[in-house]
């Protein structure tokens, strides 16, 4: 099975600040990478695809990177409604597997 | 606009079984592959299980923690998925979701998401 380990675990940032949230994957996926955005009492929402892809309607203040077994998520300029827990996940082999998320806090 | 609409969820006593379903609309359900995603309360995400499309046989896969008791189904006609839980433990009390998945290409794996449904196992 295919782990993705994500750090921080959690972190504390201000408005307008740059964050940045790394998933690791224990084998190579290739770009078969995505991020979901979870607010407390909510289903999850995809952000990203493809590694760096960004879903339609979601803000450009976010993007992601990497290939292989390194990939990244950038929130530039944090706004108050990006306050959440973020997910990566692959899609390259069964099982699919999630990260065990990244808790973005208000400083 | 697609929509996933989960039901079923409930409290359930250990051993016993219990049935999800997932209405959706908004798109062509036979198209997609479609996945059940479950989070135990204040942890992280599961995936438990994927049909495939029709042109890939209805064909499933399961987590390895759920295989051989749930068995993920379908029915086109009625744009329904299903996931029929058995031999139920205190492990797999956890809000499920529903989610779309790709027609073909992977990228679009859990593009849409329902709003859950919570499943509660205990005596």
């Amino acid at each position: 099975d295919i782990q993705l380990t994500q750090s921080p675990s959690s972190l504390s940032a201000s408005v307008g600040d740059r964050v940045t949230i790394t998933c690791r994957a224990s084998q190579a996926i290739r770009h078969d990478l995505g991020w979901c955005q979870q607010k407390p009492g909510k289903a999850p929402k995809r952000l990203i695809y493809g590694a760096s892809t960004l879903q339609s309607g979601v803000p450009s203040r976010f993007s992601g990177s990497g290939s292989g077994t390194e990939f990244t998520l950038t929130i530039n300029s944090l706004q108050p409604e990006d306050f959440a827990t973020y997910y990566c996940l692959h899609y390259n082999s069964y099982p699919l597997t999630f990260g065990g998320g990244t808790k973005v806090e208000i400083k | 606009d697609v929509q996933l609409v989960e039901s079923g969820g409930g409290l359930v006593q250990p051993g016993g079984s219990l049935r999800l379903s997932c209405a959706a609309s908004g798109f062509t359900f036979s198209d997609h592959y479609m996945d059940w995603v479950r989070q135990v309360p204040g942890k992280g995400l599961e995936w438990v299980g994927r049909s495939r499309n029709n042109r890939h046989s209805y064909t499933t896969e399961y987590a390895a923690s759920v295989k051989g008791r749930f068995i993920i189904s379908r029915d086109d006609s009625k744009n329904s998925l299903y996931l029929q839980m058995n031999s139920l433990k205190t492990e797999d009390t956890a809000v499920y979701y529903c989610t779309r998945g790709r027609r073909e290409d992977p990228d679009g794996d859990f593009d849409y998401w329902g709003q859950g449904t919570p499943v509660t196992v205990s005596s």
